[in-house]
């Protein structure tokens, strides 16, 4: 079974700080998918960054970066320069290989961030 | 990226009718398009797994006969909640997975179903 936790229920961050959204995970399996996702207050989802088991570097997507410590099973969200419009709930989800055939992903519980002026 | 839309956006509907949602790859094929279900402040909870073609994949827990899924094309999915009731109210939201790229899905913007 796959599960993703992220302990986080809510995070207040001062405007052009960076943040660190926390996400750990757990497979037995050693090929697996990780994403983040971003849910603004309209509700739709929007893919930020992803990062594979077998990818050697950390994955980066412009303001955002993936801190992949594969042994401690964490995937945290890195957020540089924090904006007014980050202020969302944020999503880690994981596929594995026992999804792959049909790519189902597990939700983690999310974090709400807002960013402060 | 690519993009998904989802039609209506919002529907308020009776108790004992039933709903149909529209879940449309506009600029990709997708083999694969997913439904979710999420309550307020919740998580997202995936209901199925819809394949052009054949049957949908519920998830444990989940009624067939309840959530009816249609894969009609490689563009269009549809969910239908048949005889709604109030604790049907929820924010459904589909995605769709093209096959290609970092294997991410690609999601709707979702329907927020309210039943009175």
């Amino acid at each position: 079974a796959q599960k993703i936790t992220q302990t986080q229920p809510g995070m207040f961050v001062q405007e052009k700080e960076a943040v660190t959204l926390d996400c750990t995970y757990d497979t037995s399996d050693p090929s697996y998918g990780l994403f983040w996702y971003k849910q603004p207050s309209s509700g739709e989802m929007i893919f930020l960054i992803y990062q594979g088991s077998y990818d050697q570097q950390n994955a980066t997507e412009g303001r955002y970066s993936l801190n992949f410590q594969k042994a401690r099973k964490s995937a945290n969200l890195v957020i540089s320069a924090s904006q007014l419009g980050d202020s969302a709930m944020y999503f880690c989800a994981m596929r594995d290989s026992t999804n792959f055939g049909n790519e189902k992903l597990t939700f983690g519980t999310g974090t709400r961030l807002t960013i402060i002026p | 990226g690519a993009v998904v839309s989802q039609h209506p956006s919002r529907v308020i509907c009776k108790s004992g009718t039933s709903v149909k949602i529209e879940c449309r790859s506009l600029d990709f094929q997708a083999t694969t398009m997913f439904w979710y279900r999420q309550f307020p402040k919740k998580s997202l909870m995936l209901m199925a797994t819809s394949n052009e073609g054949s049957k949908a994949t519920y998830e444990q827990g989940v009624e067939k006969d309840k959530f009816l899924i249609n894969h009609a094309s490689l563009t269009l999915s549809t969910l239908t909640v048949t005889s709604a009731h109030p604790e049907d109210s929820s924010f459904y939201i589909c995605s769709a997975y093209p096959g290609t790229g970092n294997n991410e899905q690609f999601f709707g913007p979702g329907t927020r179903l309210t039943v009175l």
